[in-house]
């Protein structure tokens, strides 16, 4: 079957660093994805990983290996504002998005 | 950016009746939309698949005759709950996948939230 695991939940404080892991097995492979969902919200889009290595994008980055299944994304100079559920998802081989059931992080001033 | 937009936001129907639910993409033509339900503290649950044009495939437990989804246009799908009961009070939220490119991303609407009384 197909399988994403992250954390349920997650506390930082404000100004540090946070690291969310997501690992997946799937039927096929055609990208991974983060979204930032806040309370009563829509997710929205953080980033897209299709290639290992690691994508930057101001305070967020997002690490992909395809080798060990394995993602994380880095959240840096985290703000009050961050709290929120961190989705991860993979497209499989049918384009599909598979869903983790997302990280609630919690930011302590 | 890509934006996609639903109606309405919210609604509040009465046991047995139904409630339509558009979902627009504003500035850009979408091959492929999908319909996500997502309950309370909980991860989004993919209910249905519409290309335009074809009918909708829905996941494993969707009933199709309950949720009845339109894809007439590129810009346009439409989901109508049918005979709405209680439980189907949730957070319904489509996305879009744009035509062009090599781009699968998909645009998020902001959601609508029916309360079933």
């Amino acid at each position: 079957g197909q399988n994403i695991d992250q954390p349920t939940e997650m506390t930082a404080t404000e100004g540090a660093i946070v690291q969310i892991n997501c690992t997946y097995q799937t039927s096929g492979f055609n990208g991974l994805f983060w979204y930032q969902q806040h309370a009563g919200e829509a997710p929205t889009f953080l980033s897209y990983n299709v290639l290992d290595g690691l994508e930057e994008k101001g305070r967020f980055s997002s690490f992909l290996s395809r080798s060990k299944g394995y993602s994380y994304l880095l959240l840096k100079e985290l703000q009050m504002k961050d709290s929120a559920s961190y989705l991860c998802a993979v497209m499989d081989s049918n384009y599909q998005l598979i869903w983790g059931a997302g990280t609630k992080l919690i930011i302590k001033p | 950016g890509a934006v996609v937009s639903q109606h309405p936001s919210w609604v509040i129907c009465k046991s047995g009746t139904s409630v339509k639910i558009e979902c627009r993409s504003l500035d850009f033509q979408a091959t492929t939309m999908f319909w996500y339900r997502q309950f309370p503290k909980q991860s989004l649950m993919l209910m249905a698949t519409s290309n335009e044009g074809s009918k909708a495939t829905y996941e494993q437990g969707v009933e199709k005759d309950k949720f009845l989804i339109n894809h007439a246009s590129l810009t346009l799908s439409t989901l109508t709950v049918t005979s709405a009961h209680p439980e189907d009070s949730s957070f319904y939220i489509c996305s879009a996948r744009e035509l062009a490119g090599d781009s699968y991303e998909q645009y998020f609407g902001p959601g609508t939230r029916l309360t079933v009384t």
